[in-house]
């Protein structure tokens, strides 16, 4: 079966340090992945979205970065973090067929709180 | 482009009550619908889906959506709220004939009166 793992599940940083985080898939191969951020009240907001190795859209300009080193690795970076980075970070994937949405299936999330 | 509204931000409703949470979609043609719950710290996890066919989903915990075509809108129901119930519920729309990403709606708070 598939799973979804995400790392760390809570962080507190201070402003200007750097930031990564981490998102692995199992148990499935060629899966598109993707980076939401929830603000307090503000529902998700889409980051970034991978469809394959090395290659990232970014749905929102700002301080962060993403990378797909690998098929089922997905990374959230930033070089120096602000006080407006905080929230609550999920990772989701879903299963990559012509013409068919399936669904995402999302981690447990990362808390990142910068102080 | 397709995009969700779910109209209550909060809801309250006693244990035992039924339960409605609305959604309304924008999309030209039957898009993909979804319904998803997010406990607080937790992840999103999937209640049910709907692609074709019968127009009344069930889904986990007891829920069920109707997906209203006249109506462009993909409610939520359970007939019995349990205190377990209390959460935050998401809508979700998809794009059919392509890798288009979902689009989410901002949520409903439900809480659980006992």
């Amino acid at each position: 079966s598939q799973t979804i793992h995400q790392w760390p599940a809570t962080l507190v940083q201070p402003v200007g340090s750097p930031l990564s985080l981490e998102c692995t898939v199992e148990g499935t191969s060629n899966p598109n992945l993707y980076w939401y951020r929830q603000a307090a009240g503000r529902g998700l907001q889409l980051l970034f979205y991978s469809v394959g190795i090395g290659q990232i859209s970014s749905e929102v300009p700002q301080n962060l970065s993403a990378s797909r080193p690998q098929d089922r690795q997905f990374i959230l970076s930033s070089k120096k973090l602000l006080l407006s980075d905080s929230g609550f970070y999920l990772c989701a994937w879903s299963v990559r067929t012509g013409g068919v949405n399936y669904g995402y299936t999302f981690g447990s999330g990362t808390r990142l709180t910068v102080v | 482009a397709q995009s969700v509204t779910q109209p209550d931000i909060h809801i309250t409703v006693s244990e035992g009550a039924s339960l409605e949470l609305r959604c309304n979609y924008s999309y030209g043609a039957t898009p993909y619908l979804f319904w998803y719950v997010q406990s607080p710290g937790q992840g999103l996890q999937l209640l049910l889906k709907y692609f074709s066919g019968d127009t009344l989903v069930q889904g986990i915990k007891g829920f069920e959506a109707e997906f209203k075509r006249s109506q462009s809108s993909f409610n939520l129901r359970k007939p019995s709220v349990h205190w377990s119930d209390a959460a935050e519920y998401f809508c979700a729309v998809g794009a059919r004939g392509s890798q288009g990403n979902l689009i989410f709606g901002k949520g409903t708070k439900l809480s659980v009166k006992p």
